[in-house]
């Protein structure tokens, strides 16, 4: 079982340029999230999906767009690259909400210079 | 704002030693959930815990959710090198309709032969 896969593993950008995070999951499962996770700082959540159509923000959305067109794929995309940016992003899904754990991709680690 | 704290951020052992992280917050969690992540890696679900008071055996980790549902220990005995790893412990808030897990920061954990 493949779970949730996400590309790229790592990227360099360079300050203003834009670039799209892809995440896809084969579990069928409605709910997808987008963390980062910056050191000492645990995993902060930045957009959610409840189901194909349907995105909110989480606590730090500034800086990034989501799109669900399908059960399975959730991209996020940065438009204008900050150093601030820097992190690793990590995409989760789960089958329900809150209780249910989380499976994990294994992130792209993204360097903005 | 609900917060969870963990700690100690670092600890560093000797195989064999046992040991104990702490996750804890002044907030009431209906839940609790613990993650090992492997570094290059997403975090991966070890546990959850629901009710208070609650003890989980996996193996020689030893989970507990106190009885008010404030705070989770995490238990390990006779550590092995491959227990190394950021322990993560996480809760689900409940905002914009949905619950969302919030993480704490984690205890990096490194045990040498």
């Amino acid at each position: 079982n493949a779970g949730v896969t996400q590309t790229p593993k790592f990227r360099i950008l360079k300050i203003g340029q834009s670039m799209t995070l892809q995440c896809t999951q084969d579990m069928n499962h409605n709910y997808m999230y987008w963390y980062r996770q910056d050191p000492g700082m645990g995993l902060k959540l930045i957009y959610y999906s409840v189901g194909a159509g349907i995105t909110d923000k989480g606590e730090v959305p500034n800086g990034y767009n989501v799109s669900r067109s399908t059960t399975e794929d959730f991209p996020l995309r940065l438009e204008l690259a900050a150093p601030s940016q820097t992190s690793v992003y990590f995409c989760a899904s789960s089958y329900g909400t809150g209780g249910s754990g989380y499976t994990f991709g294994s992130g792209t680690r993204l360097t903005v210079v | 704002t609900q917060l969870l704290e963990q700690s100690p951020q670092f600890l560093s052992i000797q195989e064999g030693e046992n040991l104990t992280v702490y996750c804890n917050s002044s907030s009431v969690f209906s839940s609790l959930q613990w993650y090992r992540q492997e570094p290059g890696e997403g975090p991966v679900l070890l546990v959850t815990v629901v009710t208070g008071g609650e003890v989980k055996k996996l193996k020689r980790l030893t989970f507990q959710f106190g009885d008010a549902r404030k705070d989770s220990s995490l238990h390990i005995t006779a550590a092995q090198p491959g227990d190394t790893g950021l322990y993560l412990c996480a809760g689900p808030v409940f905002s914009g309709g949905y619950n969302k897990l919030i993480f704490g920061a984690g205890t990096r954990l490194a045990v040498h032969p």
